[in-house]
């Protein structure tokens, strides 16, 4: 089955500086590649993802890239807010099918101010 | 914006009893998931659920665990009988159709605490 790698576990950035959180996946047949940020003791909540047919999605200070034959993807947070800290957890779905999502082993950001 | 929301928040349970965890998907959705996060570790599949039978199931899904969708709004996550290693966050998700059906939306979750 699938696997997603996630790193760094941990990262602390000050306020206003980027933050680049990077996946790989083991599986080629994936070609859905959503990002959640889940806050303390709450739900993850889905903050933008990217199908294989496209290789970058931006949405205001987030974007996402992707690399299909490296199979990596990345999350990457300009003019970070201290609001922005948070358990990021990427994963990997193939799309079309409404299968299950296999996450990665999160990211727990921290903005400094 | 509709939400898809869980009851309980908490619950406290023996080992051995049976928990039933609910579920209300959003409206217009037709799939239906469980995910469960041990706290600190990442979340993890349990199964999918379509057209009232499961379509796919991870190998913690075991005869203890059963999913139904009893009525046209509820979807609950029945475990037989609990065992310690049952304590974590359990989510439920849901998603759309057409071209957004890979998009699952998160509840709260219910915090399960088997003692």
């Amino acid at each position: 089955g699938e696997n997603v790698e996630q790193h760094p576990s941990t990262l602390s950035v000050q306020e206003g500086d980027s933050a680049v959180i990077k996946c790989t996946y083991s599986d080629s047949a994936s070609n859905y590649f959503p990002w959640y940020k889940q806050e303390l003791g709450k739900r993850p909540q889905l903050i933008i993802d990217i199908r294989s047919n496209v290789g970058e999605k931006k949405d205001q200070r987030i974007a996402v890239t992707l690399n299909k034959t490296a199979k990596h993807f990345s999350l990457h947070i300009t003019e970070t807010q201290p609001e922005d800290s948070a358990v990021y957890f990427c994963a990997a779905s193939i799309w079309g099918s409404a299968r299950q999502l296999t996450f990665g082993s999160g990211t727990q950001l921290t903005v400094l101010p | 914006e509709p939400e898809v929301t869980q009851t309980p928040s908490h619950q406290v349970t023996q080992m051995g009893q049976e928990v039933i965890l609910r579920c209300v998907p959003i409206s217009n959705h037709l799939y239906f998931y469980w995910y469960r996060q041990i706290l600190g570790q990442k979340v993890e599949f349990l199964v999918s659920f379509y057209n009232n039978e499961i379509s796919e199931k991870s190998e913690i899904f075991d005869d203890q665990f059963s999913v139904e969708r009893p009525d046209g709004s509820n979807f609950t996550l029945k475990i037989r009988s609990t065992k310690l290693e049952d304590s974590a966050m359990y989510f439920c998700a849901s998603s759309g159709y057409g071209a957004s059906r890979e998009t699952q939306y998160f509840g709260p979750g219910t915090r399960l605490l088997v003692l």
